[in-house]
């Protein structure tokens, strides 16, 4: 069974970090593409960040550009998001996705998420 | 960045309608197009990918088509299990982007 579980999430101040890791299992992990989406309370979806199966391409949305950092470890089946000068808006809850292709394009699984509370 | 705005944001239905929701892009996006279903507390899943082809497991009464701005979601006899939010993204033009979502409420 493909499955994807966040941890790291929790309460951080404004302007600190924080880091986000993905488990994966069930499938090659090394194969794939991943992804983070995050959900802000009672909104709507926001992809955050994409990389590629070999860590190759990377993508960031306009929001996070410059203060996230999307990485991976194909050897532990892991996905991480460093999340640097985080900031009120960033509160969400976290996804980790899996693409169907070695290059990000739409996500056919997903984790449950991991919540991030951004406050002082 | 492209935007894509579903219509309506909102729909009431009853069990066995025939809904549709549209997606429009900003610009074009040729079928570079997926649509998802969350219910409240769950994960989203994938229903439709690259505009019209139906992921596995997902029933046949979904179908997706469209190309270019203009991308459709119907469900052709609603069942309670789809009462939920519906999203569109696209993948043809970096960063990625969401619709804002449709939510589906029973009558």
């Amino acid at each position: 069974e493909v499955q994807l579980v966040e941890s790291g999430g929790g309460l951080v101040q404004p302007g600190r970090s924080l880091r986000l890791s993905c488990a994966a299992s069930g499938f090659t992990f090394g194969d794939y593409a991943m992804h983070w989406v995050r959900q802000a309370p009672g909104k709507g979806l926001e992809w955050v960040s994409g990389i590629s199966w070999s860590s190759g391409t990377t993508g960031y949305a306009d929001s996070v550009e410059g203060r996230f950092t999307i990485s991976r470890d194909n050897a532990k089946n892991s996905l991480y998001l460093q999340m640097n000068s985080l900031r009120v808006e960033d509160t969400a809850l976290y996804y980790c996705a899996k693409d169907r292709s070695p290059y990000y394009y739409y996500m056919d699984v997903w984790g449950r998420g991991a919540t991030v509370t951004v406050s002082s | 960045a492209i935007q894509l705005t579903q219509s309506p944001s909102s729909l009431s239905a009853s069990v066995g309608d025939r809904v549709s929701i549209t997606c429009r892009a900003s610009q074009g996006v040729s079928r570079a197009l997926t649509w998802y279903q969350q219910k409240p507390g769950k994960a989203p899943r994938l229903l439709i990918y690259d505009a019209s082809s139906l992921e596995s497991g997902v029933p046949s009464r979904f179908s997706g088509s469209g190309s270019g701005t203009h991308f459709t979601l119907t469900i052709s006899s609603l069942q309670p299990e789809d009462f939920a939010t519906y999203y569109c993204q696209q993948f043809n033009t970096y960063p990625i982007t969401f619709g804002q979502g449709t939510r589906l409420e029973i009558k």
